[in-house]
């Protein structure tokens, strides 16, 4: 699977969107970008995930770019309850199970 | 239930002892997983059920870690003879799909395991 590179910080104010950036400029045509979430003390948590088309659900947005090479999270809003690291993971599911490779993830804090 | 649900929620257990960490994923689940996540990293694939039959296993780092999903329901990581570099947080995620996209794996809030 292809690797990704994501910031290791961010901070965003409390009610303003938060966009977190993913690098995966070696991802091939059959990998998916997917987005977990993984608040302290907590599992992961599945945000979204795309092929190749922008797409938009009650948690976030994704943007990917046309080339694949890069995305970015969008929380539109965010709030203190979106306080948490943010993995941004491709996975390839060409017969296989679709094991997820993580790697450090976003922590992304959410200020008042 | 509704989520997947790991017991115990943390375990001391002192070097050398045996533990097993139980997984209830959610009822009809075919695929389960377990991930081992070392502190202020990010988890770490362990291996792999699909039903009762175990598919992959290249992630356990040593012979002392096992796992069973004798029935395709509950699963076991059990580890023996515990070492200091065994202590981190024990992760289960189950999908209801075997192969091909899923819309993401429902992850249990782990067990924290410290060896002492």
């Amino acid at each position: 699977d292809a690797k990704t590179t994501q910031p290791p910080s961010m901070d965003c104010a409390e009610g303003r969107a938060a966009n977190l950036p993913c690098n995966h400029s070696t991802i091939s045509g059959n990998e998916y970008v997917y987005w977990y979430r993984q608040i302290h003390s907590q599992g992961p948590q599945y945000i979204i995930h795309g092929l190749k088309n922008n797409e938009t659900n009650e948690m976030a947005s994704l943007i990917i770019t046309e080339d694949r090479k890069s995305s970015t999270l969008i929380l539109p809003h965010a709030t203190l309850r979106d306080t948490a690291v943010y993995y941004c993971i491709v996975v390839n599911y060409g017969g296989s199970q679709g094991n997820l490779i993580f790697g450090k993830g976003t922590k992304l804090s959410v200020k008042p | 239930g509704a989520g997947v649900s790991q017991s115990p929620r943390y375990k001391v257990a002192k070097r050398g002892q045996d533990v097993a960490l139980r997984c209830d994923p959610i009822s009809g689940h075919v695929s389960l997983f377990w991930y081992q996540q070392a502190l202020g990293q990010g988890p770490e694939f362990l291996t792999y059920f699909q039903n009762e039959a175990q598919l992959d296993k290249s992630g356990l780092p040593s012979d002392r870690f096992f796992a069973e999903r004798p029935e395709g329901s509950v699963s076991t990581l059990k580890i023996q003879r515990t070492q200091q570099e065994d202590s981190a947080v024990y992760l289960c995620a189950s999908s209801l799909v075997a192969t091909g996209i899923n819309y993401g794996y429902t992850f249990g809030s782990g067990t924290r395991l410290t060896v002492v």
